[in-house]
């Protein structure tokens, strides 16, 4: 298994401009999940799925658009890219098969400048 | 309102030496509560993840424990080694569903030859 995979690795916008984060798992995982992550500070939940054309907001949405079409795929679409939004980017994944196995798969990251 | 608060925020040891990281949290009702390390650029990736009825869990050199009445959490490293050097995050979710986890600052450590 792949895993949590991430496209890209790394990407600069100017404001204004908008661009999708794109996130896949090959785990049958029903729950997916967008955080962001500032430097010296924990990760910050910005939506979250609990499965297939169910989507929810996090501590952090707006600026954010998210939408879960199939099980396997859950990209994180910027509106309007802000300075605000410079960060690094992870995408989880996590099973649905109880409290004692509820780990969460990271993916590798996408670290966006926003200019 | 759901916190976490781990200490210390930085910490540096010699290789070989023992080290305990804390977690302190006010999260409600409880769910499980999770160790994760992450390495510099990389993702987070899970350490140990203890339930209600757990007091302690290992994985390897790697040993948390919980106390869910005073609502305590720590991380105890064995034998430090090079690779070590890392972010450790407390993680202590409300619920199953992954979207009620509420995450800690983490603590880095570094462990120097």
């Amino acid at each position: 298994n792949a895993g949590v995979t991430q496209t890209p690795k790394f990407q600069v916008l100017k404001t204004g401009q908008s661009m999708t984060l794109q996130c896949a798992q090959d785990m049958n995982h029903e729950y997916m999940s967008w955080y962001r992550q500032d430097p010296g500070m924990g990760l910050r939940l910005i939506h979250y799925s609990v499965g297939a054309g169910i989507t929810d907001q996090g501590e952090v949405p707006n600026g954010y658009n998210v939408s879960r079409s199939t099980t396997e795929d859950f990209p994180l679409r910027l509106l309007s890219a802000a300075p605000s939004q410079t960060s690094v980017y992870f995408c989880a994944s996590s099973d649905r098969a109880g409290p004692t196995t509820d780990t969460q798969y990271f993916g590798p990251g996408t670290r966006l400048t926003v200019l | 309102k759901n916190q976490v608060e781990q200490s210390p925020q930085s910490l540096i040891i010699l290789e070989g030496k023992n080290c305990t990281l804390q977690c302190n949290y006010t999260v409600s009702p409880f769910s499980n509560l999770r160790w994760y390390k992450q390495d510099t650029g990389r993702g987070p990736v899970s350490l140990t993840i203890m339930t209600f009825s757990e007091n302690t869990k290992s994985n390897g050199r790697y040993t948390a424990t919980l106390d869910a009445d005073t609502k305590q959490s720590s991380l105890h490293i064995t034998a430090s080694q090079l690779s070590d050097s890392a972010s450790y995050i407390c993680v202590v979710s409300a619920d199953t569903n992954a979207g009620k986890s509420t995450f800690g600052d983490g603590t880095t450590l570094t462990v120097k030859p």
